[in-house]
């Protein structure tokens, strides 16, 4: 099993949807949680931390669930600018290496 | 730029030549990490540095990888004797050595093991 497991899409959604990933992870251990954004050839880039209570940014909002081992990113009025993968990330260790889900894909349409 | 680079972008070599990458971190940054990525999955962690300190590999640094950081600046990954199932995007992240602070990626390098 996986150690952040998440569902690799791609999500086809129209310009202006709601869309929400999910990500799970197995290690209760995992200290800090994170939203990574990849575009096609490019090098990952943080979007968002996430915290236990939640939090916003803008058009996006992620929430942890740590009973559950859960977490979610929820982009509102999804533009065609947020067509990338996106990586869900946790920290397990002091030395702050992160492990990284095999991230989702997202592909807005006009 | 002031971000982290990486050198070369891509690597084409044959089975059993030896690579080496290098990486320089953002300046002032104290924590150097490596990892590699494979098309269709996330990164995988490969080994991280505190200054010169190489404090933590991954169990997918096989004997024929080797990682530097000699100065506690620029870091090199040699990787010897290549095989094709090397063949991917290594990634170089650096941060300030803050607990939990954000890790800036470099571009990769994309190595391709003929």
């Amino acid at each position: 099993r996986k150690e952040v497991e998440q569902d690799p899409g791609p999500f086809n959604v129209p310009e202006g949807a709601t869309v929400a990933f999910n990500c799970t992870y197995s290690n209760s251990a995992s200290q800090s949680f994170f939203w990574y954004r990849q575009d096609c050839r490019k090098e990952p880039k943080l979007l968002m931390s996430v915290y236990s209570s939640g939090n916003e940014d803008g058009r996006f909002t992620a929430q942890l669930n740590r009973a559950s081992q859960y977490i979610s990113l929820l982009i509102r009025d999804s533009k065609l600018s947020d067509s990338a993968t996106y990586l869900c990330v946790v920290n397990i260790g002091a030395g702050n290496m992160l492990t990284f889900g095999g991230g989702t894909r997202l592909m807005v349409k006009p | 730029d002031t971000g982290v680079s990486q050198d070369p972008r891509h690597k084409i070599t044959k089975r059993g030549q030896n690579v080496t990458f290098r990486c320089d971190p953002i300046s002032e940054h104290n924590r150097l990490y490596w990892y590699r990525q494979t098309l269709g999955q996330g990164p995988e962690f490969l080994t991280y540095f505190q200054n010169e300190a190489q404090l933590e590999k991954s169990r997918l640094l096989s004997d024929r990888f080797s990682a530097e950081r000699p100065k506690g600046s620029f870091s090199t990954l040699e990787i010897q004797r290549t095989e094709q199932g090397d063949s991917a995007m290594y990634l170089c992240a650096s941060s300030l050595g803050v607990r939990w602070d954000e890790q800036f990626f470099g571009p990769g390098t994309r190595l391709t093991v003929l």
